[in-house]
């Protein structure tokens, strides 16, 4: 079993449409849960950090962490035809240790 | 800030020859990663370095990679010799260490090609 999974689609949704991402993840010490947005040939963006358990909101886009069960998700209101991209999940245990675990990417279309 | 750096943008190579790609860190930062981008493997960490020091290279695939970090300004990947698998985007990113928020900073990629 890979430490995170992410279903990589692709998702095609009509202009305005909730979106719903997600990933799971095997490692109990993951503290740290981010979400890094990649437009075709570019590299990935931070989109949403959160840390431990709980919902953040940031506009259109709110991102939630359920570590009892080993599951993030981010949501997009009222998806745009910019909002098109592959969505990374990532995720680390933090502190001094330098490296994130990604998703392998989950590809979004929005259709005007 | 101009971001991540990396040259070349595109390369297309030869099965066997020798490939070195090059990334410039943002300045300050102590992180220095190098991923590997396919379709079937997604995002892979092959290297990583902090402050100029490889701190962790189980992700590189073979003894065919080698990375070098010899200044804070400055990294190189090198495969040799290349092989069509070695096909893909190569990212480089760097980050500061500051508690334990770990945003990385990518840089626009090397698509590399190997016929």
């Amino acid at each position: 079993q890979k430490e995170v999974e992410q279903d990589p689609g692709p998702l095609s949704v009509p202009e305005g449409a909730i979106v719903s991402l997600n990933c799971t993840y095997s490692n109990s010490a993951f503290q740290y849960f981010m979400w890094y947005r990649q437009y075709s040939r570019k590299g990935p963006e931070l989109l949403m950090y959160t840390y431990s358990s709980g919902n953040k909101e940031d506009g259109r886009f709110t991102a939630q962490v359920d570590k009892s069960s080993k599951y993030i998700s981010l949501f997009i209101r009222d998806s745009q035809p910019s909002d098109s991209a592959t969505y990374l999940c990532a995720m680390s245990a933090g502190g001094s240790q330098g490296n994130l675990i990604f998703g392998k990417g989950t590809k979004l279309s929005v259709k005007p | 800030d101009a971001g991540v750096i990396q040259s070349p943008r595109h390369e297309v190579t030869e099965m066997g020859q020798e490939v070195t790609l090059r990334c410039k860190p943002i300045s300050g930062h102590d992180y220095l990663f190098w991923y590997r981008q396919t379709m079937m493997r997604g995002l892979e960490l092959l290297i990583y370095f902090n402050n100029n020091v490889p701190i962790d290279d189980s992700g590189m695939p073979e003894d065919r990679f080698s990375a070098k970090m010899p200044n804070a300004s400055f990294s190189t990947l090198k495969i040799q010799p290349s092989e069509p698998r070695d096909s893909a985007v190569y990212f480089c990113a760097s980050r500061k260490l500051a508690g334990g928020y770990n945003e990385q900073f990518f840089g626009p990629g090397t698509r590399l090609t190997v016929l």
